[in-house]
């Protein structure tokens, strides 16, 4: 059974510029869910997409933004890119369940830094 | 929201030590899961244990619900458990989990 893909691996851009991430849930799972992690700290969760809706997201501004396809997959976009946006984004999927999300797979993450 | 607080912070063992990190949170959970993000930042899913004790080989994990904390347990430490052990919870109806700050550890051969 394939993992969760992400792509492009790593990734460099200007500021101002505008970027576009992809994911690739496990095969099966519906929810897809975007953290970024800044160098040396935590996870700060983005956004969560299931059934191809937007269910929920975290305190960042409207220029990341992202959707979900019939198929699953899913996208995160990012605007106007400031210095701070560098980060590691990293996509998990899950089947969600009346409780929540009964177990989180991560990909790999897409590494950007911005010049 | 709730508070997730990991300890310790940072973690130096010397290759074949045992270590035991914790994850106490503020609120009841409906899911609980550890996960080790190596040096390349993958997150690997380690447990997924709202109450209760698991083991896989040499980690084992005890979820104490009700004194809301949950144990992780490292026997026979390599040098490849190295890397950051994070707790992630998700409390009510959120369906959003909420990262502890996480526990680097480095284990030294």
């Amino acid at each position: 059974e394939a993992g969760v893909t992400q792509s492009p691996t790593h990734l460099i851009k200007t500021r101002g510029q505008q970027v576009t991430l992809r994911c690739s849930p496990i095969s099966g799972h519906t929810s897809v869910y975007w953290y970024q992690q800044a160098l040396g700290l935590g996870l700060q969760f983005l956004l969560w997409y299931d059934e191809g809706e937007e269910r929920n997201r975290g305190n960042f501004p409207p220029r990341f933004s992202g959707r979900q396809f019939p198929n699953y997959s899913s996208e995160l976009n990012v605007n106007a890119l400031e210095l701070e946006d560098s980060a590691l984004y990293l996509c998990a999927s899950s089947h969600t369940e009346g409780r929540g999300p009964e177990t989180q797979y991560f990909g790999p993450g897409t590494r950007l830094l911005v010049l | 929201g709730i508070q997730v607080e990991q300890s310790p912070p940072d973690l130096i063992l010397q290759e074949g030590a045992n270590s035991t990190l914790r994850c106490n949170f503020s609120d009841s959970v409906n899911n609980l899961q550890w996960f080790h993000q190596n040096p390349w930042g993958q997150l690997i899913n380690l447990f997924y244990i709202p109450s209760g004790t698991k083991q896989n080989g040499r980690l084992s994990a005890t979820t104490v619900a009700t004194e809301r904390y949950s144990l992780l347990y490292i026997s026979s430490s390599q040098t490849t458990d190295s890397g950051v052990y994070f707790c992630a919870v998700i409390s009510g109806g959120s369906y959003i989990p909420t990262f502890g700050r996480g526990t680097s550890l480095i284990v030294h051969p």
